[in-house]
């Protein structure tokens, strides 16, 4: 069984705040991990996919980091905005099967 | 420029029906995963396939079977639906990194 764990469940903040989540997997089979941004009503869009231990990725306010020795990738919000409100998924890739954490849904009220 | 397409989008069936849903992609992907997501659950791995020809189990694969004798194609059945089975599902393609996600099907089992 693939554990992969999000924290926390779910987050309310400011307009403006600065944010992170964590995402916690195995660290065996590791290929690769991913983060998505999943808006109400909709699908699931990516955000960025991490291969290598150290690797940071950025778009615009958002960014992300990985450490596979470990087992852990951060996700940052940087000056949280309303349109920011979203579920924000992680996946653990081992090549074959991409496994889903439950989540983190934030909300940014104005 | 479909990317990911899920046929039905909603659909109600009696308990011991049998439906199939289907999955098409367009972007001549080799992975393609179906998922169903519940309330607190986040998105749970029904079945997976690396190819055209092979499908492999997930983490909650029983009451389901798929087939992916085309490519492009992914199909998920249900031979006797449950209410237990009552669910959004949704399909995913990959090209070995980000996963693109059709629009999801609401099935209800009453």
């Amino acid at each position: 069984i693939l554990n992969v764990e999000q924290s926390p469940q779910s987050l309310h903040v400011q307009e403006g705040d600065s944010t992170n989540f964590t995402c916690s997997f195995p660290s065996s089979n590791f290929y690769a991990l991913h983060w998505y941004r999943w808006e109400t009503a909709k699908s699931p869009e990516a955000l960025f996919v991490m291969t290598l231990n150290g690797d940071e990725k950025k778009k615009g306010r958002i960014s992300a980091t990985l450490n596979t020795k470990e087992g852990y990738s951060y996700l940052y919000i940087k000056g949280s905005q309303p349109e920011d409100s979203a579920t924000y998924l992680c996946a653990f890739d081992n090549t074959d099967k991409l496994i889903f954490g439950t989540g983190t849904r934030l909300q940014v009220f104005p | 420029n479909a990317g990911v397409t899920q046929t039905p989008k909603f659909r109600v069936l009696k308990t011991g029906q049998s439906m199939t849903l289907l999955c098409a992609q367009d972007m001549n992907h080799e992975y393609m995963y179906w998922y169903r997501q519940d309330p607190g659950m986040g998105l749970r791995l029904i079945h997976y396939s690396v190819g055209e020809g092979t499908t492999a189990k997930g983490e909650v694969p029983d009451g389901y079977n798929v087939s992916r004798l085309k490519k492009q194609n992914f199909l998920l059945g249900l031979e006797s639906a449950a209410p237990s089975q009552t669910s959004v599902y949704f399909c995913a393609s990959s090209g070995g990194l980000e996963a693109f996600f059709g629009q999801g099907t609401r099935l209800t089992v009453v």
